[in-house]
């Protein structure tokens, strides 16, 4: 069974506009990390935002949240007022206790002007 | 810029050969991963290092090899190469063994011919 699971593989947003990615984990250990990571076209990967497990607020950083739904297992990334450079690949990432991180297919994110 | 450096950018190679990827982590970071990204595997887990001693293995090769020299730096050596060994690798480094924060490079695109 995958442990990670984005089920879009591509979406489009209008520039400006709110967009949410989604990402659903499964995970049995109580103790696990959850990872956002960017992809641009240039190829490296750009740490986007951590959440964890027993964090008890959603993790923000700038334009970037990260909706936690714990009991549903989910951890979609929001990007707010998106830009033309928000263009990009967007991986979901888990760790469970102190094991490496387990990646998703991804997303591919379109901004449009 | 992560702060972690990986050398060559690119790689262009035949079949039956052997390359050395380089990798530089962040100052003050001691875990050192590396990943393979393909386009029908997606991104895989290879190999940790932390302060020089093997940490945990995952999808890695027999015909891959790495390690970790005492200044921290890492190499991933691959030899007997194969066409299906073209992928993007990277080269992520945190502080901690345990990563709560992953900090890749720009990855270094092999191309076997």
């Amino acid at each position: 069974a995958q442990k990670i699971t984005q089920t879009q593989p591509g979406m489009f947003v209008q520039e400006k506009e709110a967009v949410t990615l989604d990402c659903t984990y499964d995970t049995s250990d109580p103790s696990y990390g959850l990872f956002w990571y960017k992809q641009p076209s240039s190829g490296e990967m750009i740490f986007l935002i951590y959440q964890g497990s027993y964090d008890q607020q959603n993790a923000t950083e700038g334009r970037y949240s990260l909706n936690f739904q714990k009991a549903r297992k989910s951890a979609n990334l929001v990007i707010s007022a998106s830009q033309l450079g928000d263009s990009a690949m967007y991986f979901c990432a888990m760790r469970e206790g102190s094991y490496q991180l387990t990646f998703g297919k991804g997303t591919k994110l379109s901004v449009i002007p | 810029d992560s702060g972690v450096t990986q050398t060559p950018k690119h790689l262009i190679t035949a079949t039956g050969q052997r390359v050395t990827l380089r990798c530089s982590p962040r100052s003050g970071d001691l875990s050192v991963y590396w990943y393979q990204q393909s386009l029908d595997q997606g991104l895989q887990f290879l190999i940790q290092y932390y302060n020089g001693e093997e940490r945990a293995k995952g999808n890695i090769l027999e015909r891959f090899s790495a390690q970790q020299f005492p200044d921290l730096h890492s190499e991933l050596n691959l030899s007997s190469l194969e066409l299906g060994d073209s992928a993007l690798y990277f080269c992520a480094s945190s502080v901690a063994a345990t990563n709560e924060k992953l900090f890749f490079g720009s990855g270094t695109q092999l191309s076997v011919l």
